[in-house]
């Protein structure tokens, strides 16, 4: 079974570091485009940046970058979203989700598997 | 502010049909690029329930549609069921943002 398995729920405070995971399993990890999706509470789907597991290439949505960096470790097929500053306006569900279409990064493609998401509570 | 624009709820009876507008412009899906269909049930992940305008993945009733004109797309739900009730988002790439979108988001309830 394809699927993407997300790190737990965490309560942090402000001003704290934090890295969440996603971890894909059932297909060739390394050759899908993972991207990141943010959802406030009551608030719609934000599409925050993409990864590529193979060699760490990453683009970030200009509403996020130097707010977040992304990373990848093919040898356990994960990667990983992080913070080194976080605030209460990043408490959220972090979604990851992969692009349809292995290798070259197809605009046009959907998000075909999404991970189950993962809850960051920022909170003094 | 997304940059594609939804209604923010429709709503139906049992058994009718609705239809979920996505509003774009020239640089995202009047340029060329697909635009799919994610539905959110309440307390879950989004699952794509449209790619490419009007492909339905497998598993997806052929209750569900999708169609594009123009700038515009169209998701439309026919033989409304209660288990419909979600909130449904479409999607896109943009290239004077160099980034995928997505729409603002609309929540269907079935009355």
């Amino acid at each position: 079974e394809v699927q993407l398995v997300q790190s737990g729920a965490t309560l942090k405070k402000p001003g704290q570091s934090l890295k969440i995971s996603c971890s894909g399993s059932g297909y060739e990890f390394e050759s899908h485009w993972i991207a990141w999706v943010r959802q406030m509470p009551g608030k719609g789907l934000e599409w925050m940046g993409i990864v590529y597991p193979e060699d760490s290439d990453s683009r970030l949505s200009p509403s996020f970058q130097g707010q977040v960096s992304f990373s990848a470790d093919k040898s356990i097929r994960t990667v990983y979203l992080q913070w080194h500053t976080l605030r209460t306006s990043d408490s959220a569900i972090y979604y990851c989700a992969r692009l349809l279409g292995a290798g070259v990064q197809d605009y046009g493609a959907p998000f075909d598997i999404w991970g189950p998401g993962t809850v960051v509570t920022v909170s003094s | 502010q997304s940059v594609l624009t939804q209604p923010p709820s429709v709503s139906g009876a049992p058994g009718q049909r609705v239809t979920i507008s996505c509003t774009g412009s020239p640089s995202n899906t009047g340029a060329g690029y697909d635009v799919h269909w994610y539905q959110q049930l309440p307390g879950k992940a989004p699952k794509l329930l449209i790619f490419a305008i009007s492909h339905r993945p497998s598993g997806v009733p052929d209750r569900f549609s999708g169609s594009k004109s123009g700038t515009s797309a169209s998701l439309a739900i026919t033989g409304l069921q209660a288990d419909d009730e979600a909130d449904y988002y479409c999607q896109s790439y943009d290239n004077s943002l160099s980034g995928y979108v997505f729409g603002s988001g609309t929540t269907l309830t079935v009355l």
